[in-house]
């Protein structure tokens, strides 16, 4: 399967934990995106890379969130002092350089009690 | 203001008949590029069909196709012949800029229910 996966799919954690999540991108696909999805809600755009290098962050993320893409490959979004708010399912898409459409992975749901 | 505004929160349909998920988008940019997924209850964001700004010729991918009515701002999905398995939430997403673009932004989601 050459499909986005994201790791962990679920993560329990208290508040005031850091947690960290994966995405995987499909190959070849040099650009990678992080967005927030709550309940009820469509995707909210968190940050955006070109390869290693993160071009874009939204006003969203907050100074406890911090993404990488180290070798402009997978990637990692890093959430520390987690608070009840920060409940949401992640999703990680990511696009090919000649396409218009980004593929998801499914996602990363979060629970914070 | 809203980018993207998708007025139906649900809609039901018999199975077989066809169905049309509105949306309306808001930009100044002359080009954009417009996009429905389909999230069943799995979570996961499948990818339906694109529309971009300067396209002639509305989108089609099988049972789906895209009104676009560039003047009006909507970019409605029409389903064909629906089936039992495209029950889901439906988002419409706007990429503002050309396909180095990168703001994308969801609207709030349509849930669809086909009927045996």
């Amino acid at each position: 399967d050459t499909g986005v996966s994201q790791d962990p799919r679920h993560k329990i954690t208290k508040r005031g934990q850091n947690v960290t999540f994966r995405c995987d991108p499909i190959s070849e696909h040099n650009r990678l995106y992080w967005y927030r999805q709550t309940l009820g809600q469509g995707p909210e755009f968190l940050t955006y890379f070109q390869n290693e290098a993160q071009l874009e962050k939204s006003r969203l993320l907050s100074d406890r969130f911090s993404a990488e893409r180290p070798k402009g490959s997978f990637s990692t979004l890093e959430i520390q002092r987690t608070e009840q708010g920060d409940s949401a399912m992640y999703l990680c898409a990511s696009r090919h350089p000649g396409r218009d459409e980004q593929y998801f992975g499914p996602g990363t749901r979060l629970t914070v009690t | 203001a809203q980018k993207i505004t998708q007025t139906q929160p649900g809609m039901f349909v018999q199975e077989k008949e066809a169905v049309t998920l509105d949306c309306t988008y808001d930009t100044s940019d002359p080009s954009y590029g417009l996009f429905w997924y389909k999230q069943p209850s799995s979570g996961e964001m499948i990818f339906l069909i694109y529309q971009g700004s300067y396209d002639q010729q509305n989108a089609t991918e099988g049972r789906y196709s895209l009104n676009f009515q560039k003047a009006r701002k909507s970019a409605n999905l029409v389903i064909s012949a629906s089936q039992l398995g495209d029950s889901a939430m439906y988002f419409c997403a706007m990429r503002e800029g050309d396909n180095y673009g990168q703001n994308f932004v969801f609207g709030p989601g349509t849930r669809l229910s086909v009927l045996p």
